[in-house]
């Protein structure tokens, strides 16, 4: 079945640091690629998405690149703030192989202290 | 309209209440979905509905149950939930049913006593 494994957190950075949080998938067929940000009492956003290899989600300074090579959709971002401080959920859909369902990581928590 | 809006926001039920969580968007998806969220947890999936069918149960019990009554509302029924039941329960909508990415609301907060 389609799995998504992320890096274990929690990550703690000081603000201005580079991130990385890893995330490696499992899957059949050709999946989607999600990042999704969840603040402290909210439900989760969509951050950035990608639907083919070589493909790069970008938004609000975040990247992450499709690797099927190595099967990874890790997320990065140059340069982080205090509003960045939220859990991070790397999310994969294989469309018609799994009813279109989505299979989520367990969560990044990042804290970004001033 | 880009968001999906859930509400209440907040309710705490007893085991022999019988409340209804609800969920509206206005942003023409034809895909609804509820999840429900335990603390630290990814959201797990409940129900999924395509163009106002139901598509997918994964195996929830009957005390829980979905209505999609228009393509823009989607509720969930509860009704003689358990203490374990207490989690965030999230909405969310996608264009289709498939890879395009979902749009969620903010939740309702549900506590049972």
């Amino acid at each position: 079945g389609n799995s998504v494994t992320q890096m274990e957190g929690p990550v703690t950075l000081s603000e201005e640091a580079f991130l990385t949080i890893n995330c490696t998938y499992t899957a059949t067929g050709y999946p989607s690629l999600f990042w999704y940000v969840q603040y402290p009492g909210e439900g989760l956003q969509l951050l950035l998405k990608a639907t083919k290899a070589d493909d790069k989600g970008s938004n609000k300074g975040f990247e992450a690149t499709y690797r099927k090579e190595t099967t990874s959709f890790h997320l990065e971002k140059g340069s982080v703030q205090v509003s960045d401080s939220a859990v991070y959920f790397c999310a994969l859909s294989a469309g018609r192989t799994n009813a279109g369902k989505s299979t989520f990581g367990d969560g990044t928590t990042l804290t970004v202290k001033p | 309209d880009t968001e999906v809006t859930q509400t209440p926001k907040h309710l705490v039920m007893g085991m022999t209440n019988k409340k209804s969580l609800k969920c509206e968007q206005h942003m023409g998806h034809r895909a609804m979905y509820w999840y429900k969220q335990k603390a630290k947890k990814p959201p797990e999936l409940m129900f999924v509905y395509s163009y106002e069918k139901l598509s997918i149960n994964e195996s929830v019990p009957s005390r829980f149950s979905p209505e999609c009554p228009n393509s823009s509302l989607l509720n969930l029924h509860l009704h003689a939930l358990q203490p374990e039941d207490s989690a965030l329960y999230l909405c969310a909508s996608s264009q289709e049913q498939g890879d395009y990415g979902y749009t969620f609301g903010s939740g309702t907060r549900l506590t049972v006593v």
